[in-house]
């Protein structure tokens, strides 16, 4: 158990239709990052947050956004959700903001159908 | 564009039979490069980091190596425990995360 929790473990929905992901850190981690895993593409870094503030965004699309709160939890808002947005996302943890030592969480399946 | 190319996609070995499996990279500007290991339907675990070319890391079975252009994640005397998916990631100095597809690894008893 890497200390990182992720809800909801599973999400089926359709498409057009907007989900919310949630992640809590490990306690006292300040970083939050955001993956997308699919078969075809592996992982994909998204978006990277450090004590509420973004610090770097990868290959995120506009339909996506994120944001992390002052507990440090943050959430993944994914809209107008295609079929090709099925995958498993992961969020990871790690103290400091350079990202040395990231710590995973056992991620959501999302199912668009 | 910064990118990651691990190879073999597959491997197996028998218990006790050592190899080495291969990250390639091209990055802007290195800041990490790091190794995780990933059971099935599980967020990837780390094992190592590597920050400059020369540096080496070992842990048990496991060592990991670096160049300019790609590291290598040797396993001494693998056993049926170490079967996983190595995936191999870098950080640019624009703090972005790139991943390879992995190496799937079975080892047979």
């Amino acid at each position: 158990d890497s200390g990182v929790t992720q809800t909801p473990k599973h999400l089926i929905t359709a498409t057009g239709q907007r989900v919310t992901l949630r992640c809590s850190p490990r306690s006292g981690d300040l970083s939050v990052y955001w993956y997308q895993q699919s078969l075809d593409q592996g992982l994909q870094f998204l978006i990277q947050y450090y004590n509420g503030e973004e610090r770097a965004k990868g290959n995120i699309l506009e339909r996506f956004s994120a944001q992390q709160f002052p507990d440090l939890h943050s959430e993944l808002n994914l809209s107008s959700l295609e079929l090709g947005d099925s995958a498993l996302y992961f969020c990871a943890s790690s103290v400091v903001a350079g990202g040395n030592t990231q710590y995973f969480g056992p991620g959501t399946r999302l199912t668009v159908l | 564009e910064d990118q990651v190319t691990q190879s073999p996609e597959a491997l197996r070995l028998q218990e006790g039979e050592s190899s080495s499996l291969n990250c390639s990279y091209t990055v802007s500007g290195l800041r990490g490069l790091f190794w995780y290991r990933q059971d099935p339907g599980k967020g990837p675990e780390f094992l190592f980091t590597l920050y400059s070319a020369g540096e080496e890391k070992e842990k048990e079975r496991l060592k990991a190596t670096l160049t300019k252009k790609e590291s290598f994640l040797h396993i001494t005397a693998p056993k049926p425990e170490d079967s996983a998916t190595y995936l191999c990631a870098v950080q640019n100095t624009g703090n972005q995360f790139y991943f390879g597809t992995g190496t799937s690894l079975t080892v047979i008893p």
